[in-house]
């Protein structure tokens, strides 16, 4: 059974801040995928790493897949309000046909 | 803007029950995952389907829960009987076979007394 931890699992910062959440597993995945969601949503795709080692930035969030494909982590630089939510990774294997996720970081930015 | 709709919303009912959830996939897409969330498990897969067909319905009570696609698109959860241990939301996905990416519905809260 493949398991992706995460952590923190909750983090609460002031605006401005910046934060580190880790996504991890003794297996390796062909993708992994972030997301987030908000409260009464489903979770929303904000980014999808497919290469060991590859970095993508999507404004002041900054995503990494781990060399051997098994971790990954986000980064956002000056956390904003706006950034509250749940954040999930989920780990793909090829041919799988699904998803793993994790238990999600709660991510709360006090104004 | 292509959606992934799920209906009702919101669901109150006393246990015993049936619940009958269901999910429009957003219109392509051949695969369709249900999932139940509870703050104590996290999101946790019950079902999926490729092309309408059931391809893994292990994380599922096999005796209360069943899921159906009886065409491209609608996808039916149903529980009978409910029980309180139910109350959860429900979350349909749809999604490309090949493609890691799932588009998730709003989700059904449902409560059962």
């Amino acid at each position: 059974t493949q398991l992706l931890e995460q952590s923190p699992q909750f983090l609460s910062i002031q605006e401005g801040e910046n934060l580190t959440v880790y996504c991890n597993s003794s297996s390796v995945f062909s993708s992994l995928q972030w997301y987030r969601q908000e409260p009464g949503e489903g979770p929303v795709l904000l980014v999808t790493v497919v290469t060991g080692g590859e970095v993508k930035k999507l404004k002041r969030l900054t995503f990494q897949f781990g060399d051997a494909r098994k971790d990954s982590s986000l980064h956002i630089t000056a956390a904003q309000p706006g950034d509250t939510g749940l954040y999930l990774c989920a780990g793909a294997s090829t041919n799988a046909g699904k998803s793993t996720f994790g238990d999600g970081t709660t991510l709360t930015v006090k104004p | 803007d292509a959606r992934v709709t799920q209906t009702p919303r919101h669901k109150v009912t006393e246990m015993g029950q049936e619940v009958t959830m269901r999910c429009q996939p957003i219109l392509g897409h051949n695969t369709v995952f249900w999932y139940r969330q509870t703050m104590m498990q996290g999101l946790e897969l019950l079902a999926y389907f490729r092309n309408r067909a059931p391809l893994d319905d292990s994380g599922m009570p096999k005796d209360r829960f069943s899921a159906e696609m009886p065409d491209a698109t609608l996808a039916t959860l149903k529980i009978q009987p409910s029980e309180p241990r139910d109350s959860a939301v429900y979350f349909c996905a749809s999604g490309l076979s090949g493609a890691d990416t799932q588009y998730f519905g709003p989700g059904t809260r449902l409560t059962v007394l």
